[in-house]
């Protein structure tokens, strides 16, 4: 069980706007520490696509966005297409735990 | 370029010992916070260990006393000394570049990852 939560699955058609939450509490997101996205093909390396709660990386599409507030961030794709099929994770640091934790990830379907 | 190479992965019998490595281009690891991030299959991801470049490891708290992580500046290179292992230590090992201060670390480069396997 992950102290930061996603919804296992999300879908939507090509071209729509999807968002996966991400929620976690008052000893990780709520504590002010930064929320960062990754994106995660099968047998590929894991990509960094948000950092520190809404900053892109050079070469990430601007259809790649995120928000955070209080104890929870969200990460919105537009103009989806076939090829952001994969898996999401955010991922932040806990002071309860001491350690750097991931969410459980999303698997986003593009239908 | 930036580019992460890891290495040494295989099938270990329950309670051996394995060496992984992660050797790295374009940038000087101990001048980087230097992670291991680990997916078991079926699962998410899950954070391992760090090295921050004064030297300070952590570690995830169930792999503590069983995972050392380490560098070699004159090779470029991060590992990971994993002992006692078990089959719930089966898992793609990453490694991955830290950026951030202290705790508000992002990871920015990742490598493609090597399969371990605890079976006897």
């Amino acid at each position: 069980q992950s102290v930061l939560t996603q919804p296992p699955s999300v879908s939507a058609a090509p071209g729509q706007r999807v968002t996966i939450s991400c929620t976690g509490s008052s000893s990780n997101l709520g504590a002010g520490y930064d929320v960062h996205w990754y994106q995660h093909l099968p047998g590929a390396a894991p990509k960094l696509l948000i950092y520190a709660n809404t900053n892109r990386p050079s070469g990430v599409p601007d259809r790649f966005s995120a928000s955070k507030s209080a104890t929870s961030a969200s990460l919105a794709i537009t103009g989806l297409q076939a090829e952001d099929e994969a898996d999401y994770y955010c991922q932040s640091y806990d002071s309860s735990l001491g350690a750097w934790v991931f969410g459980g990830g999303t698997e986003l379907t593009v239908l | 370029e930036v580019q992460l190479v890891e290495s040494g992965g295989g099938l270990i019998q329950p309670g051996g010992s394995l060496r992984l490595s992660c050797a790295a281009s374009g940038f000087t690891v101990s001048d980087n916070y230097m992670s291991w991030v680990r997916q078991a299959p079926g699962k998410g991801l899950e954070w391992v260990s760090i090295l921050y470049s004064n030297g300070k490891a952590y570690y995830a708290e169930s792999l503590k006393g069983r995972f050392t992580i380490s560098r070699d500046s004159s090779q470029n290179t991060l590992y990971l000394q994993m002992k006692s292992l078990r089959a719930d230590d089966t898992a793609v090992y990453f490694c991955a570049r830290g950026v951030g201060t202290f705790e508000d670390v992002d990871f920015d480069f990742w490598g493609q990852g090597t399969l371990v396997t605890v079976s006897s």
